[in-house]
């Protein structure tokens, strides 16, 4: 069984220019999620959805960072204009609905602001 | 707010000998509680986890023991192997709507097994 999917695995930009993120969960996982995990911290949680429906984004920093999954399977997370404080590793997991805990993730996006 | 805490940021042990990675809580609504590890590069990789029903759940050399009246737990690995080195989390979360997946992370234990 195929894992979860991410690219571009690294990314370097200036500030205030845009970046965007792909995932591609596993196949049959209704649930995904994107976390931020800054250096030196544990994976802060972005943004859940169930299917294409938005569950929880609380924590998703709406003036800068956005995310859809329209069709229920791929992700994508955008971030526009990027800070230096977005430098980060960007984990996507997936789960296999809402209320099954366990999650598996994806190697992680590493971006680099400057 | 810490709500999931991992006070040692590294530990060192010898191959063969008991690994114990420990993490304390404050939310005492927390009812699901797993261990992740992460090895450089890579995403977190699920271990092993524990409902707040039980006290202890095994899993091969892995074992977490939980302690809810000290909102404590912590995880066990006996023996150590040199491939034990990752860093590791330890993720909580409760209810059982649709936001009972959300997980609150720790902020991480390096283990370094040395030979």
């Amino acid at each position: 069984e195929a894992g979860v999917a991410q690219s571009p695995r690294y990314k370097i930009i200036e500030k205030r220019q845009s970046v965007a993120f792909w995932c591609n969960p596993i196949s049959g996982h209704a649930t995904l999620y994107w976390y931020q995990q800054i250096l030196g911290q544990g994976p802060k949680l972005l943004i859940q959805f169930q299917n294409n429906g938005v569950v929880d984004d609380s924590q998703l920093p709406k003036d800068r960072f956005s995310a859809e999954r329209l069709k229920g399977v791929d992700s994508t997370l955008k971030i526009q204009p990027a800070k230096l404080e977005d430098s980060a590793v960007y984990l996507c997991a997936s789960s296999l609905e809402s209320r099954v805990k366990t999650q598996y993730f994806g190697p992680g996006t590493r971006l680099l602001v400057l | 707010d810490q709500q999931v805490k991992q006070n040692s940021p590294s530990l060192s042990v010898q191959e063969g000998r008991i690994s114990i990675l420990n993490c304390d809580y404050t939310n005492s609504m927390f009812d699901y509680f797993l261990w992740y590890k992460k090895y450089p590069a890579e995403g977190p990789t699920f271990l092993i986890s524990i409902s707040s029903i039980k006290d202890k759940n095994e899993d091969g050399r892995f074992t977490v023991f939980l302690n809810k009246s000290a909102k404590h737990l912590s995880l066990h690995i006996v023996p150590s192997q040199p491939g034990d080195s990752a860093v590791y989390f330890c993720a909580a979360s409760y209810g059982d709507t649709g936001t009972a997946s959300k997980l609150t992370f720790g902020t991480g234990t390096r283990l370094q097994v040395t030979l």
